[in-house]
């Protein structure tokens, strides 16, 4: 079955620290999408990645980097020189292409249960 | 462009109402997700519809739900005699996916309608 873990219920660290959040999953599947959303006290999701199974390079995003490791079946996000701004939950998502009624397929996103990070100044 | 937006933000009702929740999509985006977040929890998926057809309602959790789309434009879930359990934040998401294709396209979310149940 498809599952997203994410171990770290909350984080808190000081403004300009490095801090990693951890996501693993579990999937039959050999193709699927790995995401990270970022929610901030305003409550709307924001997208900040979409990675799919076959591309394993990490990614750097200015303060943002992605290590996707097949081999361990996680896909950590690391924020570096952390920012107050920085400070939301923060959700790690998994898709598969899955079969629906009529023929299509859907991609549901499986999400963690979130990582609270709080940065202070 | 304008982001997906959804209405009302926040509803406040009584056990046993039935309430109406509206998502307009990015235009152009064919594909239309709901999702339901409890307090402190992730998000659970509830139905899913390609243009105005739904090929995955597998997360609706009870008959008392149900959702429509028009076209590919404005959604409704309702819920029909709320019970206090259904409290939670109603999420809703569209992406570009093409019937047929490979999904992969991201999901952009809304921000939301605040359900209440007293």
């Amino acid at each position: 079955a498809q599952k997203v873990t994410q171990a770290q219920t909350e984080i808190s660290v000081v403004e300009k620290e490095d801090v990693t959040l951890d996501c693993v999953y579990e999937t039959r599947d050999t193709t699927y999408y790995l995401f990270w959303y970022k929610q901030p006290p305003s409550g709307e999701l924001v997208f900040l990645i979409r990675r799919n199974s076959f591309d394993e390079q990490n990614e750097i995003s200015g303060r943002y980097s992605w290590n996707f490791q097949k081999s361990t079946s996680s896909f950590n996000f690391t924020i570096t020189a952390s920012q107050v701004v920085d400070s939301a939950v923060y959700f790690c998502a998994l898709s598969e292409e899955v079969g629906g009624e009529g023929g299509g397929a859907t991609n549901k996103l499986i999400f963690g249960t979130g990582t609270l990070l709080a940065v202070q100044p | 462009g304008a982001g997906v937006s959804q209405s009302p933000s926040n509803k406040v009702t009584e056990k046993g109402k039935d309430v109406e929740l509206r998502c307009d999509p990015i235009s152009g985006h064919t594909a239309l997700y709901w999702y339901r977040q409890r307090l402190g929890q992730g998000l659970e998926f509830l139905i899913y519809f390609q243009g105005n057809s739904a090929p995955d309602k597998s997360g609706l959790p009870s008959d008392r739900f149900s959702a429509e789309r028009t076209g590919e434009s404005v959604s409704t879930l309702t819920i029909q005699r709320t019970q206090q359990e259904d409290s939670a934040v109603y999420l809703c998401a569209s992406s570009l996916d093409f019937w047929g294709a490979p999904p992969a396209d991201t999901q952009y979310f809304g921000p939301g309608t605040r359900l209440t149940v007293l």
